[in-house]
Formats: C-alpha cells, structure tokens, sequence
C-alpha cells in the first residue's frame, strides 16, 4: 500500500497568512493526488484534484502543486472559513490512502 | 443535483452485524465506481472499500478484509456495507463517496453526510 504523510499535523496561523501543507508519498503516485477539506461534523469537501485542479467553485486563493512523491497545498491569503483539517489522498492505486490530516488553527 | 445518503448507522455490540445503505440521486449510479471511508473519533479519514460500476470487482482494507462485504443494487442506485462480527476500533463515521474517473483523473467528488456506527458493550 502507498503511505501519505503529510507536514505538519496542525498548524496556527492569522487571517491574510500565507500557508503550505506539505504530502509527501511513499512512491510515485505521477499526479495523482487530490485535496480535501473537513470542518468539525461536516462531510470532507473536495478542494482539488489531480494536483492542481481546482473544483469549482474552489476559491483561487488555494493552490496545489508537485509531481512523483512530494506535494503542496498552498493557501495564498488564510480567510476565517479556512481554518479547517486538511487530507491529501493519492488515488494512483487502491487502496485510495489519505494522509493523516493537518488540522490549521486560528493564531 | 449529486445527493448521497447513508443510513443504517446505530449501537451495536461487539460481534453483531451492522448493515448501511447509501440512497444516491442526481447522476447515472451504474456509471460510477463507489468507496465507503471511515472516521474514528477524532481521527483522520480512512479508506474501507470500494466496488466498480456492475459490482463485479471489490476492494477491501485488510483491517475489514472477510468482516465486511460491499454491495450494489443499480437498478435502485443503492450502495451497502454489510458489517459482521464489529469490533470496537471500527466505531467510526462511514461515508459513502463517488469516485469520479477520466483518462487522468481519478477523484471522491461527492460524499454523503456520514453514518454513525458505534461498537460498545
């Protein structure tokens, strides 16, 4: 199975910061890679995938990008609907593994 | 408009037998492959199971692997898990999610709201 991990596990940071999570593969996954977003007692929602495409209606702050093993989600200018958990998942192969989530908290 | 539902969650004690549904509407059912994902209590997202769009291919995490059995029933675009012998560790929230694929995509794009499932004596 590919393991995803992701940097950090939580993150504290203001309204108009700029943040990047890192994920990172155990083996190539090409660009299979996508983001998601979760708020407490909510569904995840998918932000972007293959890498780089943003789902609509995905504001443009969020950005992602990489190849291979290593990834980023970028968050250009944090807004306070931001500050939720974040998962990466490869779906190169199955089984479809996310990484452990960071959890981006308000300073 | 894309809805996923799920429902059958509940109390069960360990070793019982848990079965829930997930009731798709807004989309061609039979077209899409179809995953369920756990969330332990303040855990992260793990991936269950998966099946293909006529329901001859499944796929299971080895922690469910010979427990629990993925279904389908495209003529009433219904997905299920079908949960035997529960253990505690797989009290979670389950979400059924639809598994969008192109040439060079391959993404959960929908997800229902989440099933409660909870193992406890």
């Amino acid at each position: 199975d590919i393991q995803m991990t992701q940097s950090p596990s939580s993150l504290s940071a203001s309204v108009g910061d700029r943040v990047t999570i890192i994920c990172r593969a155990s083996q190539s996954i090409s660009n299979y890679l996508n983001w998601y977003q979760q708020k407490p007692g909510k569904a995840p929602k998918l932000l972007i995938y293959t890498t780089s495409i943003l789902q609509s209606e995905v504001p443009l702050r969020f950005s992602g990008s990489g190849s291979g093993t290593g990834f980023t989600l970028t968050i250009s200018s944090l807004q306070p609907e931001d500050f939720a958990t974040y998962y990466c998942q490869q779906s190169y192969s199955t089984p479809r593994t996310f990484g452990q989530g960071t959890k981006l908290e308000i300073k | 408009e894309v809805q996923l539902v799920e429902s059958g969650g509940g109390l069960v004690q360990p070793g019982e037998s848990l079965r829930l549904s997930c009731a798709a509407s807004g989309f061609t059912f039979s077209s899409y492959w179809m995953h369920w994902v756990r969330q332990a209590p303040g855990k992260g997202l793990v991936w269950v199971s998966r099946i293909n769009t006529d329901g001859s291919s499944t796929t299971y995490a080895d922690s469910v692997k010979g427990r629990f059995t993925i279904s389908r029933d495209n003529a009433n675009n219904s997905l299920y898990l079908q949960m035997n012998n529960l253990r505690a560790e797989d009290t979670a929230v389950y979400y059924c999610a639809r598994e969008y694929s192109s040439s060079s995509t391959r993404v959960f794009d929908f997800w229902g709201q989440g099933a409660l499932v909870t193992v406890s004596s």
